[in-house]
């Protein structure tokens, strides 16, 4: 699976758009960008996923460049309910395949 | 939408005691399912992939004696830390996919402590 590169962290401020970059220059033609997010003390929370279209869904929109070496994640009323971590992570699609986690980028909402 | 429900939430119990963790998905049948640890303010960490009917296929460094995998249907496997000690507290998380390609979802994990 492709590496994934994100920030440590970011803030946010509360009403604004949240715009969360993933770089993943080596991902192969095959393998779809997902996002998920992990609120404190609870599960991964599937957002969204694509492969190189743009994508939207009630939660949020996956903005992948032509190149797809990197994508954004873009919530657009961010809420402080929004507050977490936030993993960008590249995987070919298919059944019976885990995730591989990287550190992902802590985002912080302020009121 | 597609759920994975785990039970209990939370554990807190003695060293030595084992402890088992099931994990139910519970609108659609998974033939595999995941199990994660997390430390705190760490990343999931894949523990084991747990297949129906089969063994389970662990990762490098994960004790298979320790952690032990059950997938007896297609929509339950359990985890159970037998003997467990302090250095077993952690945040255990399953997962699982439904058939045609939909994202994996994750169970809301459970937090282990032991005394």
């Amino acid at each position: 699976d492709a590496k994934t590169t994100q920030p440590p962290s970011m803030d946010c401020a509360e009403g604004r758009a949240a715009n969360l970059p993933c770089n993943h220059s080596t991902i192969s033609g095959n393998e779809y960008v997902y996002w998920y997010r992990q609120i404190h003390s609870q599960g991964p929370q599937y957002i969204i996923h694509g492969l190189k279209n743009n994508e939207t869904n009630e939660m949020a929109s996956l903005i992948i460049t032509e190149d797809r070496k990197s994508s954004t994640l873009i919530l657009p009323h961010a809420t402080l309910r929004d507050t977490a971590v936030y993993y960008c992570i590249v995987r070919v699609r298919g059944y019976g395949q885990n995730f591989v986690f990287g550190p992902g980028t802590r985002l912080s909402v302020l009121p | 939408g597609a759920v994975v429900s785990q039970h209990p939430s939370r554990v807190i119990c003695k060293s030595g005691t084992s402890v088992k963790i099931e994990c139910r998905s519970l609108d659609f049948q998974a033939t595999t399912m995941f199990w994660y640890r997390q430390f705190p303010k760490q990343s999931l960490m894949l523990m084991a992939t747990s297949n129906e009917g089969s063994k389970a296929t662990y990762e490098q460094g994960v004790e298979k004696d320790k952690f032990l995998i059950n997938h007896a249907s297609l929509t339950l496997s359990t985890l159970t830390v037998t003997s467990a000690h302090p250095e077993d507290s952690s945040f255990y998380i399953c997962s699982a996919t439904p058939w045609g390609g939909q994202p994996q979802h994750f169970g809301d994990g459970t937090r282990l402590s032991i005394l």
